[in-house]
C-alpha cells in the first residue's frame, strides 16, 4: 500500500479564495483524522471520522472549515473563504479502529499559504 | 477535554548522551500514550507507545515510562545519534481499540550535537 496520500502537497492562494485539500486513506482503514500543524499551536485535531461518520468536529476553527468523507477511502477538507491565519501544514491520518494498536498513519501533509 | 503539556520545547544533547522528554496529561480516562517522531519536512511517525496497564516499555535505545497516579509519562533515548535529531510529540487519548482523537503535546525539538 502507498500509505495515506494527500494532495496538493503545496498550495499558495489569495485571501478569500476557496481551498480544498484531499486525502486517500490506507486501504482497510476505517478512521480518518484531519490535523493542522503550526509553530505556535503544534498539532491540532480538527475533526475525525469513524466508518465515514464524523465523530468529533470540535476542533474545527469556525464555519469556514468543513470536512466530508463521501466514501470509505476518501476525504476532503475545505476552507471557504480562506484567510492568512489559515496558513499551516494540514495532515490527514488514518487508522484501523479494530485493533489494539491505535497507531495513526500520517500523510505527507499539505502546506497551505494564504497571502 | 484532554490537555497535554510537553517539556522542554527544545533539548540539545551531546552525541552519545541520553535525552529525556516529559509530558503530563489532564484526563484520567486517557489510557493510550504514543510518541511520534517528525523529521524536518516529513510526516510524524509512531516510534513507541504505552498503555495504562503497563508502567514501562523499551525498544532498543528508546523507552517510555508512565505514572498514572501523577498523570505523567516520559520518553528516554539513550546513546543518542545524529539521526535522532527531530521533533518529538507525545500524545494522550482514550483508545478503545482504535485511534480516537489523540491530543498531542506541542513537541520537543531534539538537537544532537556532534
Amino acid at each position: 500500500d502507498a500509505g495515506v496520500i494527500q494532495s496538493p502537497r503545496h498550495e499558495v492562494t489569495e485571501m478569500g479564495q476557496e481551498v480544498t485539500l484531499r486525502c486517500k486513506l490506507i486501504s482497510g482503514h476505517n478512521s480518518l483524522f484531519w490535523y493542522r500543524q503550526t509553530m505556535m499551536r503544534g498539532l491540532e485535531l480538527l475533526i475525525y471520522f469513524n466508518n465515514n461518520v464524523p465523530i468529533d468536529d470540535s476542533g474545527m476553527p469556525e464555519d469556514r472549515f468543513s470536512a466530508k468523507m463521501p466514501n470509505a477511502s476518501f476525504s476532503t477538507l475545505k476552507i471557504q473563504p480562506s484567510e492568512p491565519r489559515d496558513s499551516a501544514v494540514y495532515f490527514c491520518a488514518s487508522s484501523f479502529a479494530g485493533t489494539n494498536t491505535g497507531e495513526l498513519f500520517f500523510g505527507e501533509g499539505s502546506r497551505l499559504t494564504v497571502l | 477535554g484532554e490537555n497535554v503539556e510537553q517539556h522542554p520545547s527544545t533539548l540539545s544533547v551531546q552525541e552519545g548522551d541520553s535525552a529525556v522528554i516529559k509530558c503530563t496529561y489532564s484526563d484520567s480516562a486517557s489510557n493510550y500514550f504514543p510518541w511520534y517522531k517528525q523529521e524536518l519536512g516529513k510526516r510524524p511517525q509512531l516510534i513507541i507507545d504505552i498503555r495504562s496497564n503497563v508502567g514501562e516499555k523499551k525498544d532498543q535505545r528508546i523507552a517510555v515510562t508512565l505514572n498514572k497516579t501523577a498523570k505523567h509519562f516520559s520518553l528516554h533515548i539513550t546513546e543518542t545519534q545524529p539521526e535522532d535529531s527531530a521533533v518529538y510529540f507525545c500524545a494522550a487519548g482514550d483508545s478503545g481499540g482504535g485511534a480516537d482523537g489523540l491530543t498531542f503535546g506541542k513537541g520537543t525539538h531534539l538537537i544532537i550535537q556532534p
